[in-house]
């Protein structure tokens, strides 16, 4: 079983839907970083979190400690939200992240 | 300010070779961790350099290695290729490793092709 499983791992969504992407982890962590990856290759980074919730644009990020659950939530998408998103945690201030495997969001017009 | 840099951005080796990666982080960022993407395993940690300094390393064969540079600048390398060494090997840097310093920025990453 893998330490940190993303749910969905395919998405398509029309464009305007309200989208949520889930990450459950197994061990103890000090932070859990979403990440946006477009065909191509290139990474970023969307959120650091360790509790709470974070905001940024469209993007909402939303993390429970004691369930080991994060969310990643996308409101009024929009095709060029179409990328890979990855849940990763770091296990105790290492920077060795562990990554999810991804979801596959296509958002269409 | 310059994001993470790496180069070369694509390669193609033969097996049996060996390769050397570079990557310049953000200025004033002194980690940088190195990842491997392949289509089977997806993204994996490889090794994490503070300070010149090798802090954790991955499950990866003593063919993988790696260092950093006074300037923060590292460099890893694969010696004799495999097959399925064939990758996008991604660096990324953050300020430190510690508390919420730890926000790592990724480069675009060098795609390996071993034939």
């Amino acid at each position: 079983k893998n330490e940190v499983e993303q749910s969905p791992q395919n998405l398509t969504a029309q464009e305007g839907e309200f989208i949520t992407i889930n990450c459950s982890y197994s061990v103890g962590i000090s932070a859990l970083h979403w990440l946006q990856q477009h065909p191509g290759g290139g990474i970023v980074s969307l959120f650091m979190l360790s509790s709470g919730k974070k905001k940024h644009g469209r993007l909402i990020a939303t993390i429970n400690i004691q369930e080991k659950h994060s969310s990643l939530h996308i409101t009024a998408s929009h095709p060029r939200d179409s990328a890979v998103y990855i849940c990763a945690v770091d296990l105790g201030a290492t920077n060795k992240l562990i990554f999810g495997t991804g979801t596959l969001l296509a958002v269409q017009p | 300010k310059a994001g993470v840099t790496q180069t070369p951005r694509y390669l193609i080796k033969t097996r049996g070779q060996q390769v050397t990666l570079s990557c310049s982080p953000i200025s004033g960022h002194r980690s940088v961790s190195w990842y491997q993407q392949t289509p089977g395993q997806g993204l994996q940690f490889l090794f994490e350099y503070f300070s010149e300094t090798q802090r954790n390393k991955g499950n990866f064969p003593g063919r993988f290695s790696g260092r950093q540079f006074s300037n923060s600048r590292s460099e890893m390398n694969v010696s004799t290729l495999e097959l399925g060494d064939s990758a996008l090997y991604l660096c990324a840097s953050s300020f430190s490793h510690r508390g919420p310093y730890n926000e790592q920025f990724f480069g675009p990453g060098t795609r390996l092709t071993v034939l």
